[in-house]
């Protein structure tokens, strides 16, 4: 069974600050990862894949994550943290073959400090 | 362009009523699903529709949990007999077909089962 570990409940970073969100995966064959975030009282929104091709993917609102197999991991990153993106992230996966479903982790809270 | 809609945003439920989650894909997805968001974690599959096929109930937790999509768009997500347990935020996400393909979810359904 696939399954997804976001070992940090909160992250808490300074404003202007490099921030990391940490994501590892375990899946049978290759996976499809994602990350959503999450605002209050909203919906996830879609914030970057990686399908294949290059390791380090970029996505919306300067946020990157880097796919590295070998410790099936898939974190979140950005070189710089606003205090707006203070939100709830989920990191997902599917496998490329086979039928499975989008797996979510629990979330991680991010917390940026002004 | 129009994103994924809910109705309602918020119900509040008396124990054993039924109630009825709609949910209005993106025009031209093939691809929806239901998932169930409990406080604090993270989304957990209820069922996914091909148009109108539904191809995979496994996440349905009882069988008090139906849902329908019976012109390949609109999708109603049905709750008999509804229990404290089932309070939860319902989220319903559309996609084009292919497993690589990105979900986009609207902004849930809080349900609140008193």
């Amino acid at each position: 069974a696939q399954s997804v570990a976001q070992p940090e409940d909160q992250v808490n970073v300074a404003e202007g600050n490099p921030l990391t969100v940490k994501c590892t995966y375990s899946v049978s064959g290759n996976p499809y990862l994602f990350w959503y975030v999450q605002y209050p009282n909203r919906g996830l929104q879609f914030l970057l894949k990686y399908i294949t091709g290059d390791n380090l993917v970029k996505g919306s609102y300067g946020f990157e994550a880097e796919f590295n197999k070998s410790q099936t991991s898939f974190h979140l990153k950005k070189p710089s943290a606003l205090v707006s993106d203070s939100a709830l992230y989920f990191c997902a996966v599917r496998e490329v073959t086979g039928y499975s479903t989008l797996t979510f982790g629990k979330g991680t809270m991010l917390l940026v400090s002004p | 362009g129009a994103g994924v809609s809910q109705s309602p945003r918020y119900k509040v439920a008396k124990r054993g009523q039924d109630v009825a989650l709609r949910c209005d894909p993106i025009s031209g997805h093939v691809s929806l699903f239901w998932y169930q968001q409990a406080l604090g974690q993270g989304p957990e599959f209820l069922t996914y529709f091909q148009n109108e096929a539904q191809l995979d109930k496994s996440g349905l937790p009882s069988d008090r949990f139906f849902a329908e999509r019976p012109e390949g768009s609109v999708s109603t997500l049905k709750i008999q007999r509804t229990q404290q347990e089932d309070s939860a935020v319902y989220l319903c996400a559309s996609s084009r077909t292919g497993r690589e393909e990105t979900q986009y979810f609207g902004p849930g359904t809080r349900l609140l089962v008193l």
